[in-house]
């Protein structure tokens, strides 16, 4: 079975903070996710990476960055949190070809205060 | 704009059968999928339709009409474990998933 493991379930930051967000996927999938989940919302997508070292924006990039420098992970860095980021966040993976089904982690509730 | 429309919630009694559906307006269509999100856990894989017609898997089935625009979840022989939201997704013609924003199904004894 795959397992995406994200490093934290819940995290309680302060505004102006920086702040990482880790996710672990063990099945050698080259593609990756940062999605967040808020009330009434569908998921929406931050940035995605198909390759190491490589990246892509999301529908809502704005405030994020994120690094993949091994495969197997995939970080997501709140260069300076805000209160406006206080949300679900997900990683997800999947193998290459655009129909795969994507593999989420449980998600990390993050509160910025 | 690209548009994915669910029912908020549903409730429906254990044992019985309940349709969750899915209307789409998206640029261009590769496929739809259902997964089942159990509150604070993860989203889970359960169908993808691309082609029209109904899709049965187990007590689950899932159903797509690509002229209508519409997709629904079938759910048989409720139980309360399938107490859950049901989250619908659209790859569009750029293979970008569009999400709804999902329905929370309640089960009652």
């Amino acid at each position: 079975d795959v397992k995406v493991t994200q490093s934290s379930r819940y995290l309680v930051k302060r505004t102006g903070e920086k702040v990482f967000l880790e996710c672990v996927q063990d099945m050698d999938h080259e593609n990756m996710f940062w999605y967040r989940q808020d009330p009434g919302l569908g998921l929406r997508l931050i940035y995605f990476s198909y390759d190491v070292k490589m990246k892509e924006k999301g529908d809502i990039p704005e405030g994020y960055s994120v690094s993949r420098e091994k495969k197997e992970r995939f970080s997501l860095i709140l260069e300076s949190a805000s209160t406006n980021q206080t949300s679900m966040y997900l990683c997800a993976s999947n193998l290459p070809g655009q129909v795969q089904p994507q593999h989420f982690g449980d998600g990390t509730r993050l509160s910025i205060l | 704009g690209q548009n994915i429309d669910q029912p908020t919630e549903m409730t429906a009694t254990e044992g019985a059968i309940v349709q969750i559906n899915c209307t789409y307006q998206t640029s261009g269509f590769n496929g739809l999928f259902w997964y089942q999100q159990h509150a604070g856990e993860a989203p889970t894989f359960l169908s993808y339709n691309v082609l029209d017609g109904l899709e049965e898997k187990g007590r689950f089935s899932s159903f797509l009409s690509r002229s209508k625009g519409y997709s629904y979840l079938l759910l048989k022989e409720l139980q309360m474990k399938d107490s859950a939201s049901y989250l619908c997704a659209v790859l569009d013609s750029n293979y970008q998933l569009i999400w709804g924003a999902g329905t929370k199904l309640i089960i009652k004894p």
